[in-house]
């Protein structure tokens, strides 16, 4: 079964850092883009950040740039956002995506909590 | 930036009836690569991920039910539910990929009449 999953949610406090992880079975994204996109509770989807296949491009939303960084590992099939100086408002559940040119499989998301 | 607004916000539809929700891009998606328009729809049912619908404006993903269509070019593009089912209350999303960032409309929400 085409699974991608996403880790590393939690609670953190503002200013703090987390790095969430998104794992690939049954489905090769080494030869694709891949995407982060996120969804602030009861909002619409916002795209995050997106790496191209061998991680030498990568693109970010405005709100992010300098903060969040997009990484991959093509041998362990796994994508990664490290996201620094965290907000109230990153709050969301992020979502990892294989983007072939439309994002046709997405992860079930992992929650990210900004509070103090 | 590319603004993907859609309309309506929201949608009540009979069981049966056609179902129809509009996106407008505020600058051309129709990608120079193939002269397609790099306009998608997503369908997103309460704690589920966004599924992929429709791509390239019309070409339907392999598995969704036929009821589905996308039309479209340029600035403007339609989704259609020819004829609606109980399961297809959702949210429903256009997204553009044309370029980063890659913008998606705020969404419409779909109930049952």
């Amino acid at each position: 079964e085409v699974q991608l999953v996403e880790s590393g949610g939690d609670l953190v406090q503002p200013g703090g850092s987390l790095r969430l992880s998104c794992a690939a079975s049954g489905l090769t994204v080494s030869p694709y883009w891949m995407a982060w996109v996120r969804q602030a509770p009861g909002k619409g989807l916002e795209w995050v950040a997106t790496v191209n296949q061998d991680g030498s491009a990568t693109y970010y939303v405005d709100s992010v740039k300098g903060r969040f960084t997009i990484s991959r590992n093509g041998a362990k099939n796994s994508l990664y956002l490290q996201m620094n100086s965290l907000r109230v408002e990153d709050t969301a559940v992020y979502y990892c995506a294989r983007q072939n040119y439309p994002f046709d499989h997405w992860g079930q998301g992992t929650l990210v909590t900004v509070s103090s | 930036d590319i603004v993907m607004t859609q309309s309506p916000d929201s949608l009540t539809v009979s069981l049966g009836e056609r179902a129809t929700i509009n996106c407008k891009s505020s600058q051309s998606v129709l990608s120079s690569s193939n002269n397609k328009n790099s306009l998608s729809w997503y369908q997103q049912k309460p704690g589920q991920p966004p599924k992929l619908l429709v791509y390239w404006a019309s070409t339907r993903e392999s598995g969704v039910p036929d009821r589905f269509s996308g039309s479209g070019s340029g600035t403007d593009f339609t989704l259609t539910i020819s004829s609606l089912q109980a399961e297809d209350v959702a949210v429903y999303y256009c997204q553009q990929y044309d370029s980063p960032p890659y913008t998606f409309g705020q969404g419409t929400k779909l109930e049952i009449k």
